[in-house]
């Protein structure tokens, strides 16, 4: 009955591999995103989604495409993965875009 | 600068002791989160407020829209306490803005 959940937990990859990260929440929220968390633990805002639509589109490299088949998913592809990509990356989500955020456990990306 | 300051950036305690985080921001926002990431990484939201004061268990946030100030405090705290604090500030829409965090330990 996971709230949030990600997959795959730990990456680990060649650089200029494409790799994608899966995200799901089963609470009904219409909004969700996608956050960076680098080597010094500070979170930065990729992403956000609501009801499918990009509503937060922050500068981040054209590398990164989120996709959002329905409005429980929100996937995060990443193309020509570069050592600097290397972070957790987590998903959240929230009953609107002005309310609580649930996060999901986190992705930990290793580029080599 | 960071829009978004918290201190101290470290933070260690005695078990029992009353702490405070302090959360200074530079702009005007629309609401202030705190949150509270494990020591296994996961990221759990404590409280989110506009104004006053909110408290849930031994865990007290206060916010002064007006001195554009935060504090999280800590009752009687434990070693299970230990973690980093977020202070986050929303603007508008959606978009947080996140502090530094602060790592709390607490000792036995």
């Amino acid at each position: 009955d996971t709230a949030v959940s990600q997959t795959p937990k730990y990456l680990v990859t060649q650089m200029g591999n494409d790799k994608s990260i899966k995200c799901e929440q089963n609470l009904g929220h219409d909004t969700m995103y996608w956050y960076k968390q680098d080597s010094k633990k500070f979170l930065k805002i990729m992403f956000s989604y609501n009801n499918k639509e990009l509503i937060i589109n922050e500068t981040v490299p054209n590398r990164f495409s989120p996709k959002s088949p329905d409005k429980a998913h929100l996937n995060l592809h990443i193309n020509s993965l570069e050592l600097g990509d290397s972070a957790v990356y987590f998903c959240a989500s929230s009953p609107g875009n002005t309310d609580t955020q649930y996060f999901g456990p986190g992705t930990r990306l290793t580029v080599l | 600068k960071n829009e978004v300051e918290q201190s101290p950036q470290n933070l260690t305690a005695q078990e029992g002791e009353f702490i405070t985080i302090n959360c200074s921001y530079s702009v005007g926002i629309s609401a202030l989160h705190w949150l509270q990431q494990h020591p296994g990484g996961g990221i759990v939201s404590l409280f989110m407020l506009s104004s006053g004061k909110k408290k849930h268990g031994r865990l007290i946030a206060t916010i002064n829209i007006q001195e554009k100030h935060s504090s999280l405090h800590i009752t009687a705290s434990h070693p299970r306490d230990s973690a980093v604090y977020i202070c986050a500030v929303r603007r508008s829409g959606s978009r947080l803005t996140f502090g530094e965090g602060t790592q709390l330990t607490v000792n036995p």
